[in-house]
């Protein structure tokens, strides 16, 4: 059964900062990743999707990162503003299965600071 | 390009009733997922419809179901409702890899 770990659980940064958000996942055949951010109450904005054949995606200010084989994601945010702040959800996809099926972590809470 | 859109936005209703949620999907996508969202557990895989079939679905009691229409339109229903139930419920269409999330509806059970 797949996991999915995201660390740290909430994040406080002053404006400006650069900062990583981390997850796990503990099977490693997955068709992909997707990092997606939630404002409270709000639905899921789509930030990122990295298929499993590649390493990185860049939009913008964000950075994600995919090292399938250790099971890690990282999402890189520069130059970090108060309107980043929500929470970020990492979610994979396993291969072998539906493709549509996402299992998720629970998220970092990242609030920055003016 | 119109998002995916939830209706209702919001719903109170009271344990033992039942409630049907729907959600239009981004046009041109086949495939309809459902998820719930509770502060505890977390976002949690409901089902998944393709094409009017339940491809995919999750670890709930046979109270949570769902369904589509040949136009991608997708319906969930509760029945039965119990306070647990108490939840975001969001929904997604995918035209290929990627997955578009909803707003939601919050679903109250008092």
């Amino acid at each position: 059964k797949q996991e999915v770990t995201q660390i740290p659980a909430a994040l406080s940064v002053p404006e400006g900062e650069n900062l990583v958000l981390n997850c796990s996942f503990t099977d490693s055949a997955i068709y992909n990743l997707q990092w997606f951010r939630q404002d409270p109450g709000k639905g899921l904005t789509s930030l990122l999707l990295i298929q499993s054949s590649q390493r990185e995606q860049t939009s913008g200010r964000l950075n994600a990162s995919l090292d399938k084989s250790s099971g890690r994601s990282t999402l890189y945010i520069a130059a970090s503003q108060p309107g980043d702040s929500a929470t970020y959800l990492c979610a994979v996809s396993s291969s072998g299965g539906s493709n549509y099926k996402l299992t998720f972590g629970k998220g970092t809470l990242l609030t920055v600071n003016p | 390009k119109a998002g995916v859109t939830q209706t209702p936005r919001y719903l109170i209703k009271t344990r033992g009733q039942q409630v049907t949620l729907s959600c239009s999907p981004i046009s041109g996508h086949r495939s309809v997922s459902w998820y719930q969202q509770t502060p505890g557990q977390g976002l949690q895989f409901l089902f998944e419809y393709f094409s009017e079939t339940q491809r995919n679905k999750g670890n709930f009691p046979g109270r949570f179901s769902g369904r589509q229409f040949s136009n991608s339109r997708s319906e969930m229903n509760v029945s039965t409702l119990e306070l647990g139930d108490s939840a975001l419920y969001l929904c997604a269409s995918s035209g290929y890899n990627e997955q578009f999330f909803g707003p939601g509806t919050r679903l109250t059970v008092l």
